[in-house]
């Protein structure tokens, strides 16, 4: 069965203090890799798209890396506007139209 | 980004009534909705697949009656709970989809539903 796994469940910085969130991930066949930032009472907002093993993305202080089985997300030098949670997904292996979440990563940084 | 703009944000109602979300995109023509209910502490859940002009696509537990879907148009799509009881306060979060598949979503603002 598909299936997300993110860890840890909840992460507090001070700013400016580096870190990663992983998102362990089995599905056969991965056609996409996703992540998102939700913040509370809110939407989540799209960040990052990877599809094979080595992708890497990058946007301001985050970057997305990806291999056969975990992606992470890298945070350099966090601000405390990057606090949110962090959320994984995979496109369904079965179904184009479906993605399998992940709980999400809770991130506080601290000023 | 793209834009998608969900209204009410907040609604309460009492126990019984309807109560309808709308869920429109304003600068792209969306053919594919996707309606997810979100409990605190939990993953998305993805409730249904709204396509324009067809009937919506529900996931297995979903009640179909009691959560209408219409995607009367290629910008706006809605979502009803019908006899709304206090088991269904919850967030419900609309996305829309570009390119009509699932991945680079762009998500409403949600709408926190209470009812009493």
């Amino acid at each position: 069965e598909d299936q997300v796994t993110q860890s840890p469940e909840a992460l507090r910085l001070q700013e400016g203090e580096s870190s990663s969130l992983n998102c362990s991930y089995t599905v056969s066949g991965l056609r996409g890799l996703f992540w998102y930032r939700q913040d509370p009472g809110k939407g989540p907002e799209f960040l990052f798209t990877l599809y094979s093993a080595g992708e890497e993305k990058e946007k301001e202080r985050l970057k997305a890396t990806l291999t056969k089985k975990e992606s992470f997300l890298h945070i350099t030098a966090p601000k405390p506007e990057d606090s949110a949670t962090y959320l994984c997904a995979v496109r369904d292996a079965g179904n184009n139209r479906k993605l399998i979440w992940g709980l999400g990563t809770s991130l506080a940084v601290n000023p | 980004g793209a834009v998608v703009s969900q209204h009410p944000s907040r609604v309460i109602c009492k126990s019984g009534t309807s109560v309808k979300i709308e869920c429109r995109s304003l600068d792209f023509q969306a053919t594919t909705m996707f309606w997810y209910r979100q409990f605190p502490k939990q993953s998305l859940m993805l409730m249904a697949t709204s396509n324009e002009g067809s009937k919506a696509t529900y996931e297995q537990g979903v009640e179909k009656d009691k959560f209408l879907i219409n995607h009367a148009s290629l910008t706006l799509s809605t979502l009803t709970v019908t006899s709304a009881h206090p088991e269904d306060s919850s967030f419900y979060i609309c996305s829309a989809s570009p390119t009509g598949f699932a991945g680079e979503l762009f998500f409403g603002e949600g709408s926190r539903l209470t009812v009493l």
